[in-house]
């Protein structure tokens, strides 16, 4: 079945330890997205790549970074974690062409623990 | 500023109705989707309207009232399986998705 996959699905890491979060897909879907989403808070959008186009969320913290080296992979690069980044981590994708409007399929979420 | 307003839990009994509903104050419209979220899990998505009205799906249907920033999530026959929060999220003029916080839905028996 065609789907979004992350790895790991939960992570645990120390203060300060840098960290990265793997996402991929077989859906073939040209847009991919990461959130982070805090307990009963809306998912928060980090940034995506329109193909390989990276677009960077004005309020994005410098210590998250993001590559993508080819259409099925995107990774999430936390370089100095610190408490407050604790969360689910969610990649998602959507294909979007001509219509701008398309869902988004999420994958199953890492929950980064910062200790 | 965007802002999606959605009530922060409801309450209901397995077998009944519940609607919920969201208001959206957006620079432009185009599009609202509802996605159902277990906790712990993925958001799902359930329903996507563009046109004002009302979209079926199943027990599940979807309404939007563009001129009130308004729509609502209406789910019937209630089951166990159906607690999840659910998230309300439109695309503004710049095709950004702002998501609501979502609506904790507890099912009684």
């Amino acid at each position: 079945d065609a789907m979004v996959i992350q790895n790991p699905r939960y992570q645990v890491t120390q203060f300060g330890k840098p960290v990265t979060l793997s996402c991929s897909q077989t859906l073939n879907h040209n847009v991919m997205y990461w959130y982070q989403q805090k307990s009963s808070q809306a998912p928060k959008l980090l940034f995506h790549y329109y193909d390989k186009d990276f677009n960077n969320e004005a309020d994005t913290p410098d210590n998250f970074q993001s590559r993508r080296p080819n259409t099925s992979f995107c990774f999430l690069d936390i370089r100095s974690p610190g408490l407050g980044d604790a969360a689910m981590y969610l990649c998602a994708t959507s294909r979007v062409g001509r219509e701008l409007v398309n869902e988004q399929f999420f994958g199953p979420g890492t929950r980064l623990t910062v200790l | 500023g965007q802002n999606i307003d959605q009530p922060t839990e409801m309450t209901a009994t397995e077998g009944a109705i519940v609607q919920i509903n969201c208001t959206y104050q957006t620079s432009g419209f185009n599009g609202l989707f509802w996605y159902q979220q277990h906790a712990g899990e993925a958001p799902t998505f359930l329903s996507y309207n563009v046109l004002d009205g009302l979209e079926e799906k199943g027990r599940f249907s979807s309404f939007l009232s563009r001129s009130k920033g308004y729509s609502y999530l209406l789910l019937k026959e209630l089951q166990m399986k159906d607690s999840a929060s659910y998230l309300c999220a439109v695309y503004d003029s710049n095709y950004q998705l702002i998501w609501g916080a979502g609506t904790k839905l507890i099912i009684k028996p």
